[in-house]
C-alpha cells in the first residue's frame, strides 16, 4: 500500500481510559515514527523504530505512553491511563533509507475529556 | 528550547502575489533543512529541501533560500494560489546525520491563507 494508514481517525474518551492508536506503514519502509501535534509544542517526535526495533523513545512523555511494533506492517501507540493533557493529533510516519522525506498518515485526533 | 523557530503563526496574501514564509534556527551546525506542507485533516507532506552547501533550491513555484550567517531560511511561493493555503513547517534533522531525515525537529508551523 502506498500510504500510511492510521486508525481511528478520531477518538473521544474519558480520563483514565486506555487508548490505543494504530498505524500501518507503507510496505517496504523500515522506519516508523510516532509524532504528536499540539498548539503549544507543535510537532514533536515521540518514538521511532527501525526494523521493528525501538531506536529512540526519548520523546515519550511519561510511563503512561508505550509503543510497539510487533511486525513490519503494524505499530501501536498506547496511553494508559489517558489524561486531558494528552489531547492532540497523533501522527504516524514511515520511510526507508533511500528517501529524504517522511510519509505521514492522516493522523488520529484524540480528545480526552 | 526550540531549535527551529517559525515566529509567524499566520500569513495572509492575495492570489498571484508572493508568499514568504520564514524560519530561524539556533544551531549553526544544522546542515540540512526541509519544508513540509499540511492541509487540514491530513498529515504533513514533503515540499522541498535544501542542503547547507547551497543557498538556494528551486522547484517550480517554490524556492527555499538559506542564509547561514543569519541562521535563517525562507520559503518563497510565486505566484501564490488559493490551493497553497495550508500550514507550512520547516524542519531539520540531527546534526551529522548525513542528510538522514530521522528524528526531525519541526518548527511550530505557519498558516498560509491565499485569498482569491
Amino acid at each position: 500500500d502506498a500510504r500510511v494508514t492510521q486508525t481511528p481517525r478520531h477518538k473521544v474518551t474519558e480520563m483514565g481510559q486506555e487508548v490505543t492508536l494504530r498505524c500501518k506503514p507503507i510496505s517496504g519502509h523500515d522506519y516508523l515514527f510516532w509524532y504528536r501535534q499540539t498548539m503549544m509544542r507543535g510537532l514533536e517526535l515521540l518514538i521511532y523504530f527501525n526494523n521493528n526495533v525501538p531506536i529512540d523513545d526519548s520523546g515519550m512523555p511519561e510511563d503512561r505512553f508505550s509503543a510497539k511494533m510487533p511486525n513490519a506492517s503494524f505499530s501501536t501507540l498506547k496511553i494508559q491511563p489517558s489524561e486531558p493533557r494528552d489531547s492532540a493529533v497523533y501522527f504516524c510516519a514511515s520511510t526507508d533509507r533511500t528517501n529524504e522525506k517522511l510519509f505521514f498518515g492522516s493522523g488520529t485526533q484524540l480528545s480526552v475529556l | 528550547d526550540q531549535q527551529v523557530k517559525q515566529n509567524s503563526p499566520s500569513l495572509s496574501v492575495q492570489e498571484g502575489r508572493i508568499s514568504i514564509l520564514n524560519c530561524d534556527y539556533t544551531n549553526s551546525m544544522f546542515d540540512y533543512f526541509l519544508w513540509y506542507k499540511k492541509y487540514p485533516a491530513e498529515g504533513p507532506t514533503f515540499l522541498i529541501s535544501i542542503s547547507s552547501i547551497k543557498d538556494k533550491n528551486e522547484d517550480g513555484r517554490f524556492t527555499v533560500f538559506l542564509n547561514k550567517s543569519a541562521k535563517h531560511l525562507s520559503l518563497h511561493i510565486v505566484p501564490s494560489q488559493p490551493g497553497d493555503s495550508a500550514v507550512y513547517f520547516c524542519a531539520a534533522p540531527p546534526i551529522n546525520s548525513g542528510g538522514s531525515n530521522y528524528k526531525l525537529t519541526f518548527g511550530k508551523g505557519t498558516l498560509l491563507t491565499v485569498n482569491p
